[in-house]
């Protein structure tokens, strides 16, 4: 595996349910991305996470729950999600923040839709 | 605060024909500029930047791009559209000493035969 993979791809999930989003980057960053795409609106960043700790926080709803075990995965744990959370959820990595001009890697994306 | 606009969220060219994909942006720091593409079921891929240097800069696939500071612009060309361009095409800025980028809401590029 290179670069930025995802997992699932796609992802249907109730109101009540629980499930996570799985990044994995290959490039030996150090620092990684949740976004949220939604369709006509700019990417929207959620989290970013350098060398394991949390830096950014976008005042993203409780029930967006992410965590860092280390440098090289990132996931997002959702609960109790609206209709209004279904997007594309891309995570992306760079090799540090400190470097404002580091180009960042974005995976495939997980399709999510909540009914 | 800085912030982007790309204007026309559909482009449509002809095969062969010059591609122009416009971005504007405000920012009150000397800005950062990129152009990202993203194909049909695929992640963000970086086609160029600016960040100091040489106006004009030359990225993948052919594409350029020129910061004109008078105008708060860069630009997306090509001079002859290919097929294959057919994608969405997301610019985006920020400054120094600031690692977010602010996106555009991105134009989505159509190739007619």
């Amino acid at each position: 595996e290179t670069g930025v993979t995802q997992t699932p791809r796609h992802l249907v999930m109730g109101m009540t349910n629980k499930k996570s989003l799985k990044c994995e980057q290959h490039l030996g960053h150090n620092a990684m991305y949740w976004y949220k795409q939604s369709a006509k609106k700019p990417l929207e960043l959620m989290f970013v996470y350098s060398l394991e700790e949390r830096v950014e926080n976008n005042s993203v709803p409780s029930r967006f729950s992410p965590e860092c075990p280390n440098s090289s995965h990132l996931f997002l744990h959702l609960h109790t999600l609206q209709p209004e959370d279904s997007a594309l959820y891309l995570c992306a990595s760079s090799l540090s923040i400190a470097g404002t001009t580091d180009t960042q890697y974005f995976g495939p994306g997980t399709r999510l839709t909540v009914l | 605060a800085q912030s982007v606009t790309q204007l026309g969220s559909h482009v449509s060219v002809s095969e062969g024909a010059l591609v122009l994909l416009r971005c504007n942006y405000s920012s009150s720091v000397p800005p950062y500029l990129f152009w990202y593409v993203q194909y049909p079921n695929q992640g963000l891929q970086l086609l160029l930047k600016y960040t100091t240097g040489a106006t004009l800069v030359k990225g993948i696939n052919g594409f350029e791009a020129e910061f004109k500071k008078s105008e708060t612009s860069f630009h997306l060309t090509k001079p002859s559209a290919h097929m294959s361009d057919a994608a969405e095409y997301f610019c985006a800025v920020t400054g120094e000493g600031n690692y977010q980028l602010i996106w555009g809401a991105g134009t989505k590029l159509i190739i007619k035969p």
